[in-house]
C-alpha cells in the first residue's frame, strides 16, 4: 500500500504526558498537512509543510504542539503536557503541488488520541 | 478569510433516487473547492474538485458537483444513489488568492444515508 500511513493508530495517555505521532506521506508528495478532527466536526487545519519547510501554523497550535519534517519525507507531531482537550483524531495528509497550484490531499487513517 | 457551510447534518434518500449534498463557501478571491468522503474507520478520500473551467465537475463513483459563483455554492450530486454511498461527506475550500499557502477549510460534514 503506497498511501499515507500514520502511527500509532491509537494512543491513550495520562494528562501531562508527552506524545509523538508519525506520518509517512506518499513518497513523491512534497506537501504535508496536519489536521485535528473531533466528533461532529470537519478537519481543522493545524500546520503545513512544503518539503522540509513549515510554512504555516494555525493559531490552534499552541506552544505545546510542535511538528517537524526534517528531511522533507516523514513528519512528526508532538504534543507536550497533554490536556484532556487534546483528545481528538489527528489526521495527516499529503499532496503534490508547486508554486500556486493546489491539489487534492490524500489522507492517512489518523491517530486517535485519548487523554485521561 | 475563508469558510464553508454544510447546512444539513443529515441527508436521507432512497436507493435509486437522486441525491444532493449542499455546500456554500465564502472566500475573498476565487475558490478551489473539493469534496471528500469518509467511510467508517477509514480516512478521508478525495471525490472531486473545482479549480477552473466547466462549472460541472465529475468525480469518483458517479458523483458530480456544480460550481455556482453567484450563489457561492458547490453542491454534490448523484443521479441515482446506492446504499454503498452512505457515508460522511465533507466540502472544503481554499482561496486561490490567499496568502495561506497550505490552509484549506473544511465544513462540518453531512451524513448521507441511503436506504434500500
Amino acid at each position: 500500500d503506497t498511501g499515507v500511513s500514520q502511527n500509532p493508530r491509537h494512543k491513550i495517555t495520562k494528562r501531562g504526558q508527552n506524545v509523538t505521532f508519525r506520518c509517512d506521506p506518499i513518497s513523491e508528495h512534497n506537501r504535508l498537512y496536519w489536521y485535528r478532527q473531533t466528533l461532529g466536526q470537519g478537519p481543522e487545519f493545524l500546520t503545513y509543510f512544503q518539503n522540509e519547510a513549515q510554512l504555516e501554523k494555525s493559531r490552534l497550535l499552541s506552544d505545546r504542539f510542535s511538528a517537524e519534517r526534517p528531511k522533507g519525507s516523514f513528519s512528526t507531531l508532538e504534543i507536550q503536557r497533554t490536556e484532556q482537550g487534546d483528545s481528538a483524531m489527528y489526521l495527516c495528509a499529503s499532496s503534490l503541488g508547486h508554486g500556486g497550484s493546489y491539489n487534492e490531499q490524500f489522507f492517512g487513517p489518523g491517530t486517535r488520541l485519548t487523554v485521561l | 478569510a475563508q469558510s464553508v457551510a454544510q447546512p444539513e447534518d443529515q441527508v436521507n434518500v432512497a436507493e435509486g433516487n437522486p441525491l444532493t449534498v449542499k455546500c456554500t463557501y465564502s472566500v475573498s478571491g476565487n475558490p478551489y473547492l473539493f469534496w471528500y468522503v469518509q467511510y467508517p474507520n477509514r480516512g478521508l478520500q478525495f471525490l472531486l474538485k473545482y479549480i477552473t473551467g466547466d462549472n460541472l465537475v465529475k468525480g469518483s463513483y458517479g458523483f458530480e458537483a456544480e460550481f455556482n459563483k453567484s450563489q457561492t455554492s458547490f453542491h454534490l450530486k448523484k443521479p441515482s444513489a446506492l446504499v454503498s454511498d452512505s457515508a460522511l461527506y465533507f466540502c472544503a475550500v481554499r482561496d486561490m488568492g490567499g496568502t495561506n499557502a497550505g490552509k484549506s477549510t473544511f465544513g462540518d460534514g453531512t451524513t448521507l444515508t441511503v436506504k434500500p
